[in-house]
């Protein structure tokens, strides 16, 4: 297993650009999400991903969109790039299968895609 | 809402001390308490977890334990080596809907030879 990947690595992207973050997973997990690290700060979370179909904002949403088509895939769309979004981005990902409250499955990370914006 | 509290950092030690980070927590309901450990250049990764309280998460000879009556999950090794300087993330997960995760700020931890 890859486990979670993310493309690319890094990015420099003009104030007004747009791009897109990918995310795959290939251990079946249903819950998925979208957090960034600014520096000397812990993650915040963006978007999150209960399955396909479904998402929903989290913390910092505003600039950012996403999708879930697939249980594989959850991507992160950047439109109009501002350098308050430059930061360091991270995918995760788990398997909740419900039942008690205070039972929750381990995230698992990909590397991160550091972006920056001039 | 939730939040986490982690001891500033960086924190310098010799190999073979003893490492102590601190982490506090505010939330409602029944949490699940966790450290992730990042390395520099790369993600995140579990280090150990506990999803109840008096539960004590433990690997590679780290340890935590989930203290209710003082809402603290403090990370500790008996004898830290080089290889273990990183950065240390406490987080902790809602019981209820979203489950992800709210994090602490770090704490660097950078161990000397």
């Amino acid at each position: 297993n890859a486990g979670v990947t993310q493309t690319p690595k890094f990015r420099i992207l003009k104030i007004g650009q747009s791009m897109t973050l990918q995310c795959t997973q290939d251990m079946n997990h249903n819950y998925m999400y979208w957090y960034r690290q600014d520096p000397g700060m812990g993650l915040k979370l963006i978007y999150y991903s209960v399955g396909a179909g479904i998402t929903d904002k989290g913390e910092v949403p505003n600039g950012y969109n996403v999708s879930r088509s697939t249980t594989e895939d959850f991507p992160l769309r950047l439109e109009l790039a501002a350098p308050s979004q430059t930061s360091v981005y991270f995918c995760a990902s788990s398997y909740s299968g419900g039942g008690l409250a205070g039972i929750t499955d381990t995230q698992y990370f990909g590397p991160g895609t550091r972006l920056t914006v001039l | 809402g939730d939040s986490v509290t982690q001891m500033e950092g960086p924190v310098t030690l010799s190999e073979e001390a003893f490492l102590t980070i601190n982490c506090t927590y505010t939330a409602t309901g029944y949490p699940s308490l966790f450290w992730y450990v990042q390395y520099p250049g790369e993600g995140l990764q579990l280090l150990l977890k506990a999803t109840k309280a008096d539960d004590k998460g433990s690997n590679k000879g780290f340890e935590a334990t989930y203290r209710k009556e003082t809402t603290s999950f403090h990370l500790e090794k008996g004898s830290v080596q080089v290889s273990d300087s990183a950065v240390y993330f406490c987080a902790l997960s809602g019981s209820t809907g979203r489950r992800a995760l709210t994090f602490g700020s770090g704490t660097r931890l950078q161990v000397q030879p």
